[in-house]
């Protein structure tokens, strides 16, 4: 049971380049998060999903984007990446909103 | 954005020690309240939560202490290990919906 994988585990981007954090999870839970981790800043929402199909903005949204196709699949999009986007970025997933299950990161460098 | 306020920022303690930190929020439309504990390069990983319907909740040697009338919730960990070091999260939802992350406890545990 492998519970939240995220992929890729380590990235470094130019400035202006585009990618995509995939996020997948087997406990066909309803609810997915994407959060960014910075320090002295805790873990701060950028997107959230509660079901196929649906995606909503969550507290620090601007230049990401999100896809939520498959119920086990949340994707995180930069489009044109910043320094500022220079972060380590955790996937969740949670069955009813409560306990999060959290991925092992994605540590991403925009230089 | 509904603020969750967490204390110390680090701590330090002794191997066999009693370790304390304490969370504060704003909105009272919570029901639940958990703890995580994220060790260095891994995902934060739920150590303990409660609900307002008790004021404590034990497991091992981790106890969740509430307060509703104060709107507080602290952690302790009892006979702190080594092992115990870690960055811990309380977390609270505001208006019953996403998660807020608290900045984070940094503890060490000195052998």
């Amino acid at each position: 049971n492998a519970g939240v994988t995220q992929t890729p585990k380590f990235r470094v981007l130019k400035t202006g380049q585009s990618m995509t954090l995939l996020c997948a999870q087997d406990m066909n839970h309803e609810y997915m998060y994407w959060y960014r981790q910075d320090p002295g800043m805790g873990l701060r929402l950028i997107h959230y999903s509660v079901g196929e199909g649906t995606t909503a903005k969550g507290e620090v949204p601007d230049g990401y984007n999100v896809s939520r196709l498959k119920k086990q699949n949340f994707l995180l999009g930069l489009e044109s990446a910043a320094p500022s986007q220079t972060s380590v970025y955790f996937c969740a997933s949670s069955y009813e909103g409560n306990g999060y299950t959290f991925g092992s990161g994605t540590r991403l460098t925009v230089v | 954005q509904q603020q969750v306020k967490q204390s110390p920022q680090s701590l330090i303690v002794q191997k066999g020690g009693i370790s304390i930190i304490n969370c504060a929020y704003e909105n009272t439309a919570f029901d639940y309240f958990p703890w995580y504990q994220q060790f260095p390069g891994k995902g934060p990983a739920l150590l303990i939560a409660i609900r307002p319907d008790v004021s404590e909740k034990k497991e091992g040697r981790f106890t969740i202490s509430f307060n509703k009338s104060a709107k507080q919730f602290s952690l302790h960990i009892m006979d702190s290990q080594p092992g115990d070091s870690a960055t811990y999260f309380c977390a609270a939802p505001p208006h019953g919906q996403n998660f807020v992350f608290g900045p984070g406890t940094r503890l060490s545990v000195l052998p």
